[in-house]
C-alpha cells in the first residue's frame, strides 16, 4: 500500500527554526510536494523537490533523500503567521498525488 | 490569471437530495483533480482530468458520485442521494501536466449534510 507518514502536531516559537518531517512509500516516485495549509483555506504550494538534495526559497527550505523515502520542510525565522498545518504529498507512477495526514505547526510568542 | 474558482463555497443539503458542484480552472492548465478533505486529514483523491478525458476514478468513490469535463475547461463534480458521511471539503485543483504538476488549488466548497 501507499504510506506517507508525518508527525500530527509540533510547536515551535517565533524567530526559531523548525523542521517538519516526511517519510513515504509509494508506488512510483514523481516528486514530492509541501504545502501549507491555513485553517479553512486551500492548501498553496510551498516547494517541490524531484531529486536528492535541498531546495532553498526564502525562509522555506526542503529536503530529498529518494533511497530512504524521506523529505523534510525547514522553516526559519518562524512568525505568527506561519501557525498552520504542512501537508506532505508524493506524486506516483499514475501521477497521482498521496497526501499525508498534515502537520498542524503551532507558533508561540 | 483568477485562479482556480469553485462554486458555491458552501452548502447545505438534506440526505438523499443530489448535489453538483462547479471548478473554473486556471486558464490552459490542462489537468484538473477533485479531492475530498475532512478534518485533521490531508485531501483525499477523487478523480482527475486531463483535457476532457476522465484518466483516473479512485476505487474509493461510490457510484453516486460522476464528474465530467465537458470541453476540457470548467469541470462538475455530482454527488447523487448525498448521505451524512459526504460531508466535507471539495477541493478542486489544476495543473500543466509538463510544469511540474503543479496543483493550484480552488478555496473548496464546503458540503454539510443534515
Amino acid at each position: 500500500g501507499q504510506n506517507i507518514d508525518q508527525p500530527t502536531e509540533m510547536t515551535a516559537t517565533e524567530g526559531a527554526i523548525v523542521q517538519i518531517n516526511c517519510t513515504y512509500q509509494t508506488s512510483g516516485f514523481n516528486g514530492l510536494f509541501w504545502y501549507q495549509q491555513h485553517a479553512g483555506e486551500a492548501p498553496t504550494f510551498l516547494s517541490y523537490n524531484v531529486l536528492d538534495g535541498l531546495e532553498e526559497k526564502g525562509r522555506f527550505s526542503s529536503f530529498l533523500s529518494r533511497s530512504k523515502g524521506y523529505s523534510y520542510l525547514l522553516l526559519k525565522e518562524l512568525q505568527m503567521k506561519d501557525s498552520a498545518s504542512y501537508l506532505c504529498g508524493v506524486m506516483d507512477s499514475n501521477y497521482q498525488l498521496i497526501w499525508g495526514a498534515g502537520t498542524k505547526l503551532i507558533i508561540k510568542p | 490569471d483568477t485562479g482556480v474558482s469553485q462554486d458555491p463555497r458552501h452548502k447545505i443539503t438534506k440526505r438523499g437530495q443530489n448535489v453538483t458542484f462547479r471548478c473554473d480552472p486556471i486558464s490552459e492548465h490542462n489537468r484538473l483533480y477533485w479531492y475530498r478533505q475532512t478534518l485533521g486529514q490531508g485531501p483525499e483523491f477523487l478523480t482527475y482530468f486531463q483535457n476532457e478525458a476522465q484518466l483516473e476514478k479512485s476505487r474509493l468513490l461510490s457510484d453516486r458520485f460522476s464528474a465530467e469535463r465537458p470541453k476540457g475547461s470548467f469541470s462538475t463534480l455530482e454527488i447523487q442521494r448525498t448521505e451524512q458521511g459526504d460531508s466535507a471539503m471539495y477541493l478542486c485543483a489544476s495543473s500543466l501536466s509538463w510544469a511540474k504538476n503543479i496543483q493550484y488549488f480552488g478555496a473548496g466548497t464546503r458540503l454539510s449534510v443534515l
